[in-house]
């Protein structure tokens, strides 16, 4: 099972670029990284998904060096709605299993 | 609008009465899952299924039934609910082929 670690809690300050790390060190060759925020009482929501080198959408970057023990979600520029807990999720899919392990989560509080 | 629901949103039992919550999605997904969330552990995988009649055990199954008789629907049964299965309860969607789970509003669990 691919079991990730995460920073417990984070501080940033508005208009900063944000950087959370998670390690993965024993992820599959078939699983996708997958992180996810959630904001208190609401279920997560997806953010950004990556399998090798970088991914970028609109919200945030996704950098995943070779040997992929390791990923890093990078927030630009974050205000204080990007406060939330984000979420590091490595698939276990082999064999047709879908057993997703998400992390306990970091959690970032952005200050004025 | 592509959603998952949850029924009930909040639920107050005692121990030993058994209870179903319910969870529906109208996108089709072939993948469906159950969590639940405790303070300081994150998110933790009940049960998961692939298909209809397809279920399997995640991280944390003891005391939890599911069935997966319709694709649309996956609930979540709880035989004889005891004080540790307080909880905050999500349930999620998503294609097989991709990573993005949808999740649901959320089940706020008490058992006295």
């Amino acid at each position: 099972l691919a079991k990730t670690t995460q920073p417990i809690s984070m501080d940033s300050y508005e208009g900063q670029e944000v950087n959370i790390t998670c390690s993965h060190n024993n992820i599959a060759t078939n699983d996708y990284i997958t992180w996810y925020q959630q904001f208190p009482s609401q279920g997560p929501r997806f953010i950004i998904q990556g399998y090798k080198t970088k991914v970028t959408n609109e919200v945030a970057s996704l950098f995943i060096p070779a040997d992929r023990k390791s990923s890093t979600l990078s927030l630009p520029r974050v205000s204080l709605s990007d406060t939330a807990v984000y979420y590091c999720l490595v698939g276990l899919s082999g064999a047709g299993s879908y057993q997703l392990t998400f992390g306990k989560g970091t959690k970032l509080s952005v200050i004025p | 609008e592509a959603q998952v629901t949850q029924n009930p949103r909040y639920l107050i039992t005692v121990t030993g009465k058994k209870l179903t919550v319910t969870c529906s999605q109208n996108m089709n997904h072939e993948y469906m899952s159950w969590y639940r969330q405790d303070p300081g552990l994150g998110l933790r995988q009940i049960y998961y299924s692939m298909n209809v009649e397809v279920t399997d055990k995640g991280d944390v199954p003891e005391g939890y039934k599911v069935s997966r008789k319709e694709k649309r629907n996956f609930p979540l049964i709880l035989e004889s609910p005891s004080p540790n299965q307080t909880s905050l309860y999500f349930c999620a969607s998503k294609p097989v082929s991709y990573n993005e789970q949808f999740f649901g509003p959320g089940t706020r669990l008490t058992v006295l």
